[in-house]
């Protein structure tokens, strides 16, 4: 079965440059929502997207943003990064709320380093 | 603002073992989810618990839920090494998860 993919993979910045994480849902999906998970921490939520609308914001810096666009594929881009952004960032879909699913499924993870 | 506290936070067991990991959180939800995370590897989807009283086994893993007490359990049945990974139960707040701290779990020969 089709999985949620992201990519890359694995990314290296310095500070105060940008980045662009891709996250490509399961087919039929159109709920997205990215988290952030730290070194030792639990998965943080960040921000979410229905029908290519934002539908809840989390703890998301202002130097993040985030879009849904019309193939349903969501794209979270990070500027003037900074140390502590270094984390898996885990993109997660789902059928959406008002499908009556709830399961979210989780990407395999962008793994963020800054130096 | 929905708090959701894991307990213990690290758990280490000789194989053959049983053990409960706890999950309490602070508001009503209906729905909560229990996930196993290798070492820098992505969540993967253990239990989805959608009702009051629920229970679900997999192998060596049985989770329940107690909406009342706002309670849920992972129990382990005689631990196997296979086993050794973090566990986060998540808790479903308008749509986006709540995570407890994670429980890491070593299963020792």
């Amino acid at each position: 079965a089709a999985g949620v993919i992201q990519s890359p993979r694995h990314l290296i910045k310095e500070k105060r440059e940008t980045a662009t994480l891709k996250c490509y849902p399961i087919p039929r999906h159109d709920t997205v929502y990215w988290y952030q998970q730290g070194p030792g921490q639990d998965p943080q939520f960040l921000i979410s997207f229905y029908e290519k609308m934002q539908s809840d914001k989390g703890s998301i810096p202002d130097r993040f943003s985030a879009q849904q666009f019309s193939d349903y594929h969501s794209e979270l881009n990070m500027s003037s990064l900074e140390l502590g952004d270094s984390a898996l960032y885990f993109c997660a879909s789902s059928l959406g709320v008002y499908k009556n699913s709830y399961e979210q499924y989780f990407g395999p993870g962008t793994r963020l380093t800054v130096t | 603002e929905l708090k959701v506290e894991q307990n213990p936070l690290f758990l280490s067991m000789q194989e053959g073992k049983n053990y409960t990991i706890y999950c309490n959180y602070s508001t009503t939800s209906d729905r909560l989810y229990w996930y196993r995370q290798d070492p820098g590897k992505s969540l993967e989807s253990l239990f989805v618990l959608l009702s009051n009283g629920a229970v679900k086994q997999e192998g060596r893993l049985m989770a329940s839920l107690d909406t009342k007490a706002r309670l849920s359990t992972l129990h382990i049945t005689a631990a196997v090494h296979d086993l050794s990974a973090t566990y986060f139960c998540a808790v479903d707040n308008g749509n986006k998860l709540v995570f407890g701290a994670g429980t890491i779990l070593r299963v020792k020969s």
